[in-house]
């Protein structure tokens, strides 16, 4: 079946310390996203990548980090520098950016990973 | 800068009522699309509205976006349990067409 997985699920990191979130998809979706969710608050976009080795700082990429190096792996570094990084990550794709109408793809979630800094 | 605000914030059902989610952005969207969060899970494809007035239905779901595509309400008619959950509704403003920005989400609990 196709979809994205996100690993792990739970995640805890002490203080100072870079930590490396997971994502994958199978879907052969060119764009891939990295969201932030926090309790009360929507989802806030950290990075995203509309295709292969390029990627675009999004509301809050601050303290974050990403690599494109293949289409189907899009991992989210979270660094000593993101000041208040617990959080739920949440990772998406779409088929692309947008359409040439200007429509954009709807985005295809993995099942989140919850990270705890101790 | 563009927010899309939902209401209510949270909702207390019995089973078999019906219940309306909206969501309201100030400005002009592309498209919206409604998602469904089932707690510390990821987001569920509901359905996606593009063009002023239109409705989409998805079994007891009907979503309506309207003419001015600025606001939109998530129907549910004749509640279960299984509707239980976090919705939340994303769109594409036509001031930042490359991303798309989520509301706050609107919580849903439906007592059997």
């Amino acid at each position: 079946d196709g979809g994205i997985t996100q690993s792990p699920k739970y995640l805890f990191r002490k203080e100072g310390q870079n930590v490396t979130l997971s994502c994958e998809q199978n879907l052969n979706h060119d764009a891939m996203y990295w969201y932030r969710q926090d309790p009360g608050q929507g989802l806030r976009l950290i990075y995203y990548s509309q295709i292969v080795n390029d990627f675009q700082k999004g509301d809050i990429a601050e303290g974050y980090s990403v690599s494109r190096e293949k289409k189907e792996s899009f991992p989210l570094t979270v660094t000593s520098a993101q000041k208040n990084p617990t959080a739920f990550y949440l990772c998406a794709s779409s088929k692309d950016g947008w359409g040439t109408s200007g429509i954009y793809n709807e985005q295809f979630f993995g099942p989140g990973t919850r990270l705890t800094v101790l | 800068s563009q927010e899309l605000e939902q209401s209510p914030q949270s909702l207390i059902v019995q089973e078999g009522k019906n219940l309306t989610i909206n969501c309201t952005s100030s400005k002009t969207l592309y498209g919206l699309y409604w998602y469904k969060q089932k707690y510390g899970e990821g987001l569920i494809f509901l359905m996606m509205l593009q063009k002023g007035g239109e409705e989409k239905s998805h079994e007891k779901i009907t979503a309506k976006l309207d003419e001015k595509k600025q606001q939109s309400s998530l129907h549910i008619t004749a509640s279960q349990p299984s509707h239980a959950g976090i919705y939340l509704c994303g769109a594409v403003p036509k001031t930042s067409y490359d991303k798309v920005i989520f509301g706050p989400g609107t919580s849903l609990s439906v007592i059997p």
